[in-house]
């Protein structure tokens, strides 16, 4: 069975700093990995995946996450954050044979001006 | 559809009452899938669709809950007998199940309160 953890539940930062949110699995097979943003009152959105090759992915709206097979992590980084990127963060997991999301507990990005 | 449609958006409901929450996913989508998010906690699996059979139902909290999917496109979760523990946003989510890693394309939610 697969699994996740956010490391942080709530990330608070400067407009323009960078920003790093924690994501880190737990699997016995190979897996898909994802990270969805959530707006206050909507649904969740795919900001980025990553299936197979270059571990270095880039998504929407500047960010970028890399995955580490040896650390098991996956964790999200934007260079200069904005206000809009205030939001709920999820880290999910899939198991390719089923194509289930496993989802993490989220990162409340906060971004302050 | 352009996107992922449920309806209601927000449902109250007394305490031992049933409700209905209807998802209408992207057309041509062959996966379909809910979940449950209740307030600070992640999203919890419910149940998804392959076509119109369930293959997991394994997140289903109680035999008060069911869904069904007819014509590999609409899906209704009923809750029957609903509890206050049933408070939570109920969202569904669609994708192709031939496309492994396509990503899920989300509805924006029903807002569930049980008074």
């Amino acid at each position: 069975a697969q699994s996740v953890t956010q490391l942080d539940s709530q990330v608070p930062v400067f407009e323009e700093a960078p920003v790093e949110l924690r994501c880190n699995y737990s699997s016995s097979v190979s897996v898909y990995l994802f990270w969805y943003v959530q707006y206050p009152n909507q649904g969740l959105q795919l900001l980025l995946k990553y299936l197979s090759g270059s571990t270095l992915v880039k998504g929407i709206n500047g960010f970028e996450a890399e995955f580490n097979k040896s650390q098991t992590s996956f964790h999200l980084r934007k260079p200069s954050v904005h206000i809009s990127d205030t939001a709920e963060y999820f880290c999910a997991v899939s198991d390719p044979n089923t194509d289930k999301l496993i989802f993490g507990t989220g990162t409340r990005l906060q971004v302050f001006p | 559809g352009a996107g992922v449609s449920q309806s209601p958006s927000n449902k109250v409901t007394e305490k031992g009452k049933d409700v209905e929450l209807r998802c209408d996913p992207i057309s041509g989508h062959t996966a379909l899938y809910w979940y449950r998010q209740s307030l600070g906690q992640g999203l919890e699996f419910l149940i998804y669709f392959q076509g119109n059979s369930a293959p997991d139902k394994s997140g289903l909290p109680s035999d008060r809950f069911s869904a069904e999917r007819t014509g590999g496109s609409v899906s209704t979760l009923t809750i029957q007998r609903t509890q206050q523990e049933d408070s939570a946003v109920y969202l569904c989510a669609s994708s192709l199940f031939e496309v492994r890693g396509y990503g899920y394309t989300f509805g924006s939610g029903t807002r569930l309160t049980v008074v």
